[in-house]
């Protein structure tokens, strides 16, 4: 049960999009279309921001956009705005025998 | 509100046991799976266990295979990770968190996303 990958970190200006990538294998990303995104603020709970690859929940913003190609996922957010910064965490359906795996978390700074 | 209340956490010393609990509120407990995920100091999150919403389906971290067990009170509404022979890669804080609603067959749901954390309890392990 490896962690996916994430990139540590990653910046970008308000008002620009940045992307984070996800990268596992066809055991987990890349053969099933249960990938999700978490957001935590500092000393903060996780946040559900995108699951089913590409879905939002209910209130989250529209600038929060996921895709998939391959064994790699990716999060999408355009628009950056202050309130953005923070980890992110992706997860994937592993199957049964491991069920869901996080990726070790991309700190995303707005400049 | 729906709110779910992690207790149980402390100080225990390497290869002691504890036992974890989770109150939720707010909500049919009894119609969704849960969860336990950690988070070391510093470190990113990691999946612990989870439970289907009837205990038809119970999944582990290979990392507590063995050494934890997840089990539910739905007349409770209450969710227990007992954890034995913790070894200091086991510190930090568990979230409860519940599965998303909509994925349910045959009478038991379990799903892959977690929309609900309650705020953790925190677990250290030092002699």
């Amino acid at each position: 049960q490896s962690a996916l990958t994430q990139p540590a970190s990653v910046s970008g200006s308000p008002g620009q999009s940045i992307t984070i990538s996800c990268t596992g294998t066809s055991s987990d990303v890349g053969g099933y279309n249960y990938v999700s995104w978490y957001q935590q603020h500092p000393d903060k709970v996780p946040k559900l921001m995108i699951y089913d690859v590409s879905k939002r929940p209910s209130g989250v913003s529209n600038r929060f956009s996921g895709s998939k190609s391959g064994n790699t996922a990716s999060l999408t957010i355009s628009g950056l705005q202050a309130e953005d910064e923070a980890h992110y965490y992706c997860c994937s359906y592993a199957g049964s025998s491991s069920f869901v795996l996080f990726g070790g978390g991309t700190k995303l700074t707005v400049l | 509100e729906v709110q779910l209340v992690e207790s149980g956490g402390g100080l225990v010393k390497p290869g002691g046991s504890l036992r974890l609990s989770c109150a939720a509120s707010g909500f049919t407990f009894s119609s969704y799976s849960m969860n336990w995920v950690r988070q070391a100091p510093g470190k990113g999150l990691k999946w612990v266990s989870s439970i289907s919403s009837s205990n038809s389906y119970i999944y582990y971290a290979d990392s507590v295979k063995g050494r934890f067990t997840i089990s539910r009170d739905n007349a409770k509404n209450s969710l227990y990770l007992q954890m034995n022979s913790l070894g200091a890669e086991d510190a930090a804080v568990y979230y409860c968190a519940r599965g998303t609603p909509g994925y349910c067959s045959g009478g038991s749901c379990l799903s892959y996303y977690m929309d609900v954390w309650g705020k953790g309890t925190t677990v250290t392990v030092s002699s």
